[in-house]
């Protein structure tokens, strides 16, 4: 069925360097590829979307990368600032039939960025 | 524009107990989705709705649980009679709909604990 794996489970980096997440996904008929952002107790926010028309995307420190081929994407977070400590969830979705839409969600990454 | 509310926020219930969540959808939004995430595990879906129909439910675990909208505008989410297993947060989501099927954002609500004892 449809799966989308992601690692590391938790990152902890130092305030101002870089964090990288990284996801697999098994649909390749998947062509929608959010990134969702879940403070603790809040609900989880969009950050970053990407389709599969387009290799990269960046939106200030935060980029996202995707490689169809091999069904993989990342998150890359730059000069990590204490607020981006979160729970990061990269997700895939296509458009097929009565499935279209829904999103299948990794199993998330806990970043916390130390002083 | 207010944002995709949930209620109740939390709610505690013992086995065998049934329990109704509540989704009010971001208005104008057709699609509207249900999921959970159990014990800090990845967010699963469970159901789509477009208005009133649904257009996806494979992800509904079992029998008990029923979701409706009728109407098209609200959603319910109904467990009975609740099990331990259905311990989780469940999170309503909305969005628009787009000729042509191109997917975009879901804007989700605040979710609601739910605890079987």
């Amino acid at each position: 069925g449809e799966n989308v794996e992601q690692h590391p489970s938790t990152l902890s980096v130092q305030e101002g360097d870089s964090a990288v997440i990284k996801c697999t996904y098994s649909d390749s008929a998947s062509n929608y590829f959010p990134w969702y952002k879940q403070e603790l107790g809040k609900r989880p926010q969009l950050i970053i979307d990407i389709r599969s028309n387009v290799g990269e995307k960046k939106d200030q420190r935060i980029a996202v990368t995707l490689n169809k081929t091999a069904k993989h994407f990342s998150l890359h977070i730059t000069e990590t600032q204490p607020e981006d400590s979160a729970v990061y969830f990269c997700a895939a979705s296509s458009n097929r039939g009565s499935s279209a839409s829904k999103i299948i969600f990794g199993s998330g990454t806990r970043l916390s960025i130390r002083p | 524009e207010a944002g995709v509310t949930q209620f109740p926020s939390h709610s505690v219930i013992e086995k065998g107990q049934t329990v109704t969540l509540r989704c009010d959808p971001i208005s104008g939004h057709d699609n509207l989705y249900w999921y959970r995430r159990v014990m800090g595990k990845e967010i699963k879906f469970l159901l789509h709705f477009v208005k009133e129909s649904k257009q996806d439910e494979s992800g509904m675990p079992n029998n008990r649980f029923l979701a409706e909208r009728t109407g098209g505008t609200y959603s319910t989410l109904k467990v009975q009679p609740a099990e331990l297993e259905d311990s989780g947060v469940y999170f309503c989501a909305t969005r628009r709909y787009l000729r042509g099927g191109v997917d975009n954002e879901q804007f989700f609500g605040p979710g609601t604990r739910l605890t079987v004892l």
